[in-house]
């Protein structure tokens, strides 16, 4: 069954980066796009962007444009999600997530989140 | 950006009523809607897609309608593993958007 396995929770100070692992299994993983959405304490989902594994190709929301870098790792099947300059209220939890274009780019597969705690 | 407006944001409700969440976007999105259903401390579920499409092991009392901007899910019985926050999502342009989320509690 597809999977997508995060790294471990984090804790990091204001101004610190933290990069965050999501390994795919199970299915063919430059067939799909990687989404990564963030869920902050008692908050709603909020999109950060996207890769597509086949070409490297990235979108980002606008409000990270320049603190966020995706990548991926074909080789190994992992996709990873670097934030810079983190700041208190980037606390929350990532997921990466999967996005299937065949089924009108839903996101199809979650990873169980990685909480990210930035403090001083 | 699009805007993606839930409602109600919260609403009480008992096993097997029947229950209607609404979503509109700003602009029009066509079908490229879902639906997530999520509880504390997991991941989004995904229930419905391309609007009415309903995904594979979701319970038949599941249901999404709408095309353009506005967007409907029902529970036609809700169940007791039904109490959870929803989403909606659209998938049309980028940056996908979600919408604010909508609580069912029991009443």
């Amino acid at each position: 069954q597809v999977q997508l396995v995060q790294s471990g929770a984090e804790v990091k100070k204001p101004g610190a980066s933290v990069k965050v692992s999501c390994k795919a299994s199970s299915y063919t993983f430059t067939s799909y796009g990687i989404s990564w959405v963030r869920q902050a304490p008692g908050q709603g989902l909020e999109w950060v962007g996207w890769i597509n594994p086949y070409n490297g190709n990235t979108n980002y929301a606008q409000k990270f444009q320049g603190r966020v870098t995706m990548t991926t790792d074909t080789s190994t099947s992992t996709a990873y999600m670097e934030l810079r300059s983190l700041r208190s209220d980037d606390t929350a939890v990532y997921f990466c997530a999967r996005e299937s274009q065949q089924l009108a780019f839903t996101i199809d597969y979650w990873g169980q989140g990685t909480l990210v705690i930035v403090s001083s | 950006d699009i805007q993606m407006t839930q409602s109600p944001s919260s609403l009480s409700a008992s096993v097997g009523d029947r229950i209607t969440i609404t979503c509109r976007a700003s602009q029009t999105i066509s079908t490229y809607l879902h639906w997530y259903q999520q509880k504390p401390g997991k991941a989004p579920n995904l229930l419905i897609y391309a609007a009415s499409s309903l995904q594979s092991g979701v319970p038949s009392r599941f249901s999404g309608s709408g095309s353009g901007t506005h967007f409907t899910l029902t529970i036609s019985s809700l169940q007791p593993e039904d109490f959870a926050t929803y989403y909606c999502q659209q998938s049309y342009n980028t940056p996908r958007t979600f919408g604010q989320g909508t609580k069912v509690e029991i009443k």
